[in-house]
């Protein structure tokens, strides 16, 4: 079954700093990659999905890559700021016709004033 | 506006007993999921749902049933079997390879 590691339980970073977050999986090369929000003592809410032809996804300050031959995806939130301290998911989706996400165990980010 | 609405949000159960939690969707998805999530781990999937009066098992359903008899409501029951239930519980909705959508959850706990 797929594993996905996300390498980092939590990130701190300076205010206006890029944040990086990685997130691996282990087998089979998913058909795409999900990362979503969660709040604490909320449901995950989604940011953005990259498919496995895309190179690169943007919206707004957050970037997405997804690499094939690393098995990785990078996820990128620029300028970053005080909201955007919250717990990252990184999801995969084994392809088409399939329902079901394998959530990485999330990185935790706290984006310091 | 459009969501998925879980109820109640805190949840309290007696030992031998079996409790119910409820989510609803008005998004018109076809599928539901529900999720378990405990302090540092991912969500693991329980049950999901693709059509209504159909679900399959996830990777932990022992000790959890569900029913889908209608497409906006799919009701997770913990039953006394489940040794463990202490847990935060997420339900969520999709269309195929499609984001899901979640509800802001129920916590479980045992008194």
């Amino acid at each position: 079954s797929q594993k996905i590691e996300q390498n980092s339980e939590a990130l701190n970073i300076q205010e206006g700093k890029t944040a990086t977050l990685t997130c691996n999986y282990t087998n089979y090369s998913p058909a795409y990659l999900q990362w979503y929000r969660q709040d604490p003592g909320r449901g995950p809410v989604f940011l953005l999905l990259i498919r496995e032809n895309e190179k690169e996804k943007r919206k707004e300050r957050l970037k997405v890559t997804f690499d094939t031959t690393l098995k990785q995806s990078l996820f990128h939130i620029t300028a970053s700021q005080p909201a955007d301290s919250a717990t990252y998911l990184c999801a995969c989706g084994p392809g088409a016709g399939s329902y079901q996400l394998t959530f990485g165990k999330g990185t935790k980010l706290s984006v310091i004033p | 506006d459009g969501g998925i609405t879980q109820s109640p949000k805190y949840l309290f159960r007696k030992e031998g007993q079996n409790v119910t939690l409820s989510c609803e969707q008005n998004l018109n998805h076809d599928a539901m999921y529900w999720y378990r999530q405990d302090p540092g781990q991912g969500l693991r999937l329980i049950y999901y749902s693709q059509i209504v009066n159909d679900f399959q098992k996830g990777d932990i359903a022992e000790g959890y049933s569900v029913s889908r008899e209608k497409k906006e409501s799919f009701p997770l029951t913990v039953t006394s079997a489940q040794k463990n239930p202490t847990a935060f519980y997420l339900c969520a909705s999709s269309m195929t390879n499609q984001p899901q959508h979640f509800g802001d959850g129920t916590r479980l706990s045992i008194l």
